[in-house]
């Protein structure tokens, strides 16, 4: 009850491209989610967040879909960059209970120029 | 403002030694979370303190790890003696509320050969 599931394992896009990364959840208790990226040798640095009263986010060229009956949400990220090349993971968290994360299992995307 | 500070970057440690890995927060955040990534797989959370206090440590894999964090400041997690299971990524990450978006720190990259 307490895993994210997060899918493709990994991602190749080309430049310009749109990239689409997808997370389910089971707990309906959770409040708040958000998608971290990550580059090697670096640690997670937040993109962006939804809490469930929200069906859409967008940041730029990032933007958060959260279908709440569904139990599902997905980052997408518009006009692809090679610099987006990264691992990235959703993430979802209680605040009742502490608001430690529970992390999808990341996917690798890869933008090719 | 300074980022959240991890001590040392890398570590490589014989099976049975001691490490001890150091998390400097983000002044003025009260909660302070370790998570650790083993052999690529998802990021899991491992304690999370407020202030001095332990608030949540049902992620600690067992009793060779032990944290601490002295005045509500810093953090220590020790791992002693050290299997070689233990090898994996520990971040450290903080937040000045429990809602909202961790933090994190680069990591220690840990090795137990």
């Amino acid at each position: 009850q307490q895993q994210v599931k997060q899918s493709p394992q990994s991602l190749i896009v080309q430049k310009g491209g749109i990239s689409i990364i997808n997370c389910a959840y089971e707990n309906t208790a959770f409040d708040y989610f958000p998608w971290y990226q990550q580059f090697p040798g670096k640690g997670p640095a937040l993109l962006i967040a939804i809490r469930p009263d929200v069906s859409e986010k967008k940041e730029g060229r990032f933007t958060i879909s959260f279908n709440k009956s569904a139990k599902q949400f997905s980052l997408h990220i518009m006009d692809s960059q090679p610099g987006d090349s990264a691992t990235y993971f959703c993430a979802a968290s209680m605040t009742n209970q502490g608001g430690k994360l529970i992390f999808g299992q990341g996917t690798e995307l890869s933008v090719k120029p | 403002e300074a980022g959240v500070t991890q001590f040392p970057s890398h570590s490589v440690i014989e099976k049975g030694q001691t490490v001890t890995l150091r998390c400097d927060p983000i002044s003025g955040h009260d909660n302070l979370y370790w998570y650790r990534r083993v052999m690529g797989k998802e990021i899991k959370f491992l304690l999370h303190f407020v202030k001095e206090s332990k608030q949540d440590e049902s992620g600690m894999p067992n009793n060779r790890f032990l944290a601490e964090r002295t005045g509500g400041t810093y953090s220590t997690l020790k791992v002693q003696p050290a299997e070689l299971e233990d090898s994996g990524v520990y971040f450290c990450a903080s937040s000045h509320l429990p809602g909202e978006g961790h933090t994190f720190g680069s990591g220690t990259r840990l090795t137990v050969v």
